[in-house]
Parts: structure tokens; sequence; C-alpha cells
């Protein structure tokens, strides 16, 4: 059964760089699929935040857009996430999570991390 | 951006009670519309999408109907372990979410 599980440091300053990676196990990351992120605060609840497909070929929610890069390594079957410039705003669970073959919903997902921005 | 609104922000329900929750669309998104429900510690489970096709393994407990601006989702029987927030979401036009609704016990 295909897993996710994200890593990475659960504390970023204010205005630095959020850098999260999705490992996938039991799963070629190269079937066609799209991999995204996922963020879920108090605030806003649940907000994507971009996707990636194993070509290379990236979507980013237009908010986000000029901050986020998302990026994959198929050798290490995983996927990536920056986000720079972070905020008290951008404190929140982060998930990685696989999109549905054909249609943009997501059909599993990583247990989450969460992420503090504090200096 | 496609604005979802999901209605009641919290549901009481006695157990074996059903739940009926609601999600509307700010503009037509066809049938592009999943629910999830969430659940603290654990990874969000998908339970319907393109509105009303149940995911891999989710019981018939769970229904979703409706299309263009409103949706429903209905949970028969409620079970404790049915207690839960639940999100929809669209897909017609990049990706977004309600606010959830968190349906409680009685």
């Amino acid at each position: 059964q295909l897993q996710l599980h994200e890593s990475g440091p659960g504390l970023v300053k204010p205005s630095e760089t959020l850098s999260l990676t999705c490992t996938v196990s039991d799963y070629s990351i190269t079937n066609s699929y799209y991999w995204g992120w996922i963020r879920q605060s108090p605030a806003k609840g649940l907000e994507w935040i971009g996707s990636i497909y194993h070509t290379g070929l990236t979507y980013y929610s237009p908010p986000l857009k000029s901050r986020v890069t998302i990026s994959i390594d198929t050798s290490k079957n995983q996927f990536s996430l920056n986000l720079n410039s972070v905020t008290a705003a951008d404190a929140a669970v982060y998930y990685c999570a696989r999109e549905i073959a054909g249609r943009h919903a997501f059909d599993f997902w990583g247990q989450g991390t969460v992420v503090t921005v504090s200096s | 951006e496609i604005v979802m609104t999901q209605s009641p922000g919290t549901l009481s329900v006695s157990p074996g009670e059903s739940a009926t929750l609601s999600c509307r669309a700010s503009q037509d998104v066809s049938n592009y519309l999943a629910w999830y429900q969430l659940k603290p510690g654990q990874a969000p489970r998908l339970l319907i999408h393109d509105a009303s096709t149940r995911a891999t393994g989710i019981p018939t407990k769970f229904s979703g109907s409706g299309s263009g601006t409103d949706f429903t989702l209905t949970i028969s029987s409620l079970q404790s372990e049915d207690f839960a927030i639940y999100y929809c979401q669209q897909y017609r036009i990049w990706r977004t979410f309600g606010q959830g609704t968190k349906v409680e016990i009685k």
C-alpha cells in the first residue's frame, strides 16, 4: 500500500525558507499521477499549495505562486516543497498527497508535519 | 479563485442518526467535487470524488450528491468513528477547499 511521509524542520524563522520533503514508499513516483502539497491552519483550514507531475510539470496556488517551488527527485522517490519569505501566517500542518489519476482529488495522504514560524 | 462555503460550521448529531453536510461553490464546478474526513493525528481520508463516487474502501454509509454549485454529503447511522471534521474540495479550477464542518456528538 502506498505511503507518504513528510519530513523537515518543525521550526522556521520569519523571512526564511520552509523546506519539506515527501518520501513515497511502496509505489513509484514516476507513475502517472500528480503529487501535491496541502496545508492546514486554524485560520484558513485546508489550503492547496501546489502539485507536481513526475515529469517536473508544476501547478501552484495563485496566492502562493510567487513564494513556492515544488520539485521532484525520481531517483529518491521524493518530492519537495520550498516556501520562501515565511511569516507567522505560514505556520500550519503540512501534508503531502497523491492526486487521483485524471482527477485532482487527493486519495493518499501523509500524516502531516507541524511547522512553526518563530524567531 | 473559486470559494467553497460549507454549512453548518458545527453539526451536533446523536449516535445512530444521520448527518447532512452542505458545500456551495462560488461558481459552477460541474461534478469536480471531493469530500474528506479529518481526524486529529491521522492522515486525511478521501471519502467521495466526482461529487458522488465513493473512494476505494469507503462504506456505503457515506454518500455524496449534487452538481454545479450545490453539493451534499450524507452520513447515515453515525458511529463514534464518524465524528470528525469534513471538508469539501473543488478541482474544476485549481483546487480549493471549504472551511470544514465539524460533526460532533450530541
